[in-house]
């Protein structure tokens, strides 16, 4: 139980193309997901709190047009990198926090995200 | 506000050897905390984690894990470790939720076990 996947597992885009990144809990449900950036060697910053039925909370510093997060559903959140540039490469992960215990996150495999 | 730190970033061992990877933490509140695994190109898997209870917690791995409170530590620890174990591994700490964290993780710089045959 409480996996989460993620789709695609990479992508490449050219510079100034937007792409979508999805999240999902395949065995439960996820009122908040977050998502995670992770450059090479260095360690997972939060980005931004997922919310089902009400907006994104940013983490400082993230550009909340740039990182457009949609929480469709109960099982599904979508980071979305608006016109993206080199800089946005990087390794995206997901993660929810388990039913029994909100203090336990389940991460996805990760998005690796390379731009053109 | 809460932080973490891994003062080894890199931890090169020989098959078999016993391992400790430290972590320190600060919170201003109750923390829980955790320990987890990236393999290369892969997400975080949870190797173990302090909620409450013993302070001392056990992976089914063999790895192991101490909470001191008064030191503010969790270090990692194997008493033998095999060459699957080598990957990065990162320590993390949440407040539970308390100050609207909304139970967010802050994790550490990550510390690289290299087991060598």
């Amino acid at each position: 139980g409480a996996v989460v996947s993620q789709h695609p597992s990479r992508v490449i885009c050219k510079s100034g193309t937007s792409v979508k990144i999805e999240c999902r809990s395949l065995d439960f449900q996820a009122t908040t997901m977050f998502w995670y950036r992770q450059f090479p060697k260095q360690s997972l910053m939060l980005m931004a709190t997922s919310n089902e039925g009400s907006k994104a909370t940013y983490e400082q510093g993230v550009e909340k047009d740039k990182f457009l997060i949609n929480h469709a559903s109960l099982t599904l959140s979508t980071l979305t990198v608006t016109s993206a540039h080199p800089e946005d490469s990087s390794f995206y992960i997901c993660s929810a926090p388990g039913l029994l215990s909100y203090n336990e996150q389940f991460f996805g495999p990760g998005t690796r995200l390379t731009v053109l | 506000a809460q932080s973490v730190t891994q003062l080894d970033s890199q931890v090169p061992v020989f098959e078999e050897a016993p391992v400790e990877l430290r972590c320190n933490y600060s919170s201003s509140v109750s923390v829980y905390l955790f320990w987890y695994v990236q393999y290369p190109n892969q997400g975080l898997q949870l190797l173990l984690k302090y909620l409450s209870g013993s302070t001392l917690v056990e992976s089914i791995n063999g790895f192991e894990a101490e909470f001191n409170k008064s030191q503010t530590s969790f270090h990692l620890r194997k008493p033998s470790v095999h060459i699957s174990d080598t990957a990065e591994y990162f320590c993390a700490v949440s407040d539970g939720g308390s100050g609207g964290s909304n139970y967010k993780l802050t994790f550490g710089k990550g510390t690289l076990l290299t087991v060598n045959p």
